[in-house]
């Protein structure tokens, strides 16, 4: 089992939908996880950390499940601008890998 | 705030040869992680320094090294270039292996 999978898409979504991306990773012990955004030939940027609580920013939600070693991300209202692959980010905080990304998954907001 | 810089931006080299990419971290920053990242896939972890020391590495041969120096700046090293090298390789900095990391450019490396 990868140590973090996500569905690779592409999520192709008329502007103003929502879309809910999906990961999940086999750490039970990792302790920190984020979730990046990475425009097309662009370096990834910090979209949200995530937090046992689950947390929103704006029209972004991102959820933990620590029992199922799943972690969510929502957008409502989608904007063409939000057009990118993002990236589930897991801190195993063991071993020495500080961060293990998963491949990502593509998201295509269609006017 | 001075973010995360990496040259050069873009490289090609032919197999064999060897390469240096450098990265400055943003001010502040006193750990460096580096990522090789190739088409279609998420970055993969190479190796971090925190204070001028190796703090980790990832599956990557010894041909790739690094180094630290005292202001947190950081090279990678590459030798004997192989055309699977061909990647986007990613400079991140962090106050510490446990916070957020935020990424230079990267530099594009191709290898022919």
């Amino acid at each position: 089992r990868k140590e973090v999978e996500q569905d690779p898409g592409p999520f192709n979504v008329p502007e103003g939908a929502t879309v809910a991306f999906n990961c999940t990773y086999s750490n039970s012990a990792s302790q920190s996880f984020f979730w990046y955004r990475q425009d097309c030939r662009k370096e990834p940027k910090l979209l949200m950390s995530v937090y046992s609580s689950g947390n929103e920013d704006g029209r972004f939600t991102a959820q933990l499940n620590r029992a199922s070693q799943y972690i969510s991300l929502l957008i409502r209202d989608s904007k063409l601008s939000d057009s990118a692959t993002y990236l589930c980010v897991v801190n195993p905080l063991s071993g020495n890998t500080p961060l293990v990304f998963g491949k990502g998954t593509r998201l295509s907001v269609i006017a | 705030e001075t973010g995360v810089t990496q040259s050069p931006t873009h490289l090609i080299k032919t197999r064999g040869q060897q390469v240096t990419l450098r990265c400055s971290s943003q001010s502040g920053h006193n750990t460096v992680s580096w990522y090789q990242q190739a088409l279609g896939q998420g970055p993969q972890f190479i190796f971090q320094y925190y204070r001028e020391e190796e703090n980790g590495r990832g599956n990557f041969p010894p041909r790739f090294s690094g180094l630290q120096f005292p202001n947190y700046s950081s090279e990678l090293n590459v030798n004997a270039l192989e055309l699977d090298d061909s990647a986007l390789y990613l400079c991140a900095s962090s106050q510490d292996s446990r916070q957020p990391q935020h990424f230079g450019d990267g530099t594009r490396l191709s290898i022919l």
